[in-house]
């Protein structure tokens, strides 16, 4: 079993929809938890980083983290085509800037919004 | 804030030859350097782990005389393909912990022909 796990998807949407991708992980010890945006060809894009259970919000996007229930999501209000794109959660166990440690990533979900 | 300037963006080098890719941390300083590798369609597979002044930690798997890594400074690590062979062709991306998380380069796809 894999430590995360994400649905490759795809996932196809028409613009304008909520799109809510998720992982679910198995191991307790991860503390800090991001989302990233992958276009073809290019570096991951942080999107969303959160280290507690709960809600974030930054401009279209919500991050919600339930480490009871080992699992995080990622929503997109009000879709546009320009976010169409691979979707990669990713968390680690901790460390400092001076002590950092490798993040874990998931699969990936393919993601595309129609106009 | 928090960029990572990777270069060449794109490399093509003959079969033997070897190639370096250079990560330069712009406005932060980049104590730890994560080197990836991507096949198409795939997620991101960790290759080493580079701290500045220190030698790399290489997964598992991965050949440390092929892929050398340096960190010889905070601002700057390189990672060398020596020999590169067709298999190598890849695309590799830098990673670095800033505050608020991780922060990519913008990947070097290398052909080897």
């Amino acid at each position: 079993q894999k430590e995360v796990e994400q649905d490759p998807g795809p996932l196809s949407v028409p613009e304008g929809a909520i799109v809510s991708l998720n992982c679910t992980y198995s191991n307790s010890a991860f503390q800090y938890f991001m989302w990233y945006r992958q276009y073809s060809r290019k570096g991951p894009e942080l999107l969303m980083y959160t280290y507690s259970s709960g809600n974030k919000e930054d401009g279209r996007f919500t991050a919600q983290v339930d480490k009871s229930s080992k699992y995080i999501s990622l929503f997109i209000r009000d879709s546009q085509p320009s976010d169409s794109a691979t979707y990669l959660c990713a968390m680690t166990k901790g460390g400092g800037i001076q002590g950092a440690q490798k993040l874990v990533f998931g699969q990936g979900t393919r993601l595309t919004i129609n106009p | 804030g928090a960029v990572v300037s990777q270069h060449p963006s794109w490399v093509i080098c003959k079969s033997g030859t070897s190639v370096k890719i250079e990560c330069r941390s712009l406005d932060f300083q980049a104590t730890t350097m994560f080197w990836y590798r991507q096949f198409p369609k795939q997620s991101l597979m960790l290759m080493a782990t580079s701290n500045e002044g220190s030698k790399a930690t290489y997964e598992q798997g991965v050949e440390k005389d092929k892929f050398l890594i340096n960190h010889a400074s905070l601002t700057l690590s390189t990672l060398t393909v020596t020999s590169a062979h067709p298999e190598d062709s890849s695309f590799y991306i830098c990673s670095a912990r800033f505050t608020y998380g991780y922060t990519f380069g913008s990947g070097t796809r290398l052909t080897v022909v």
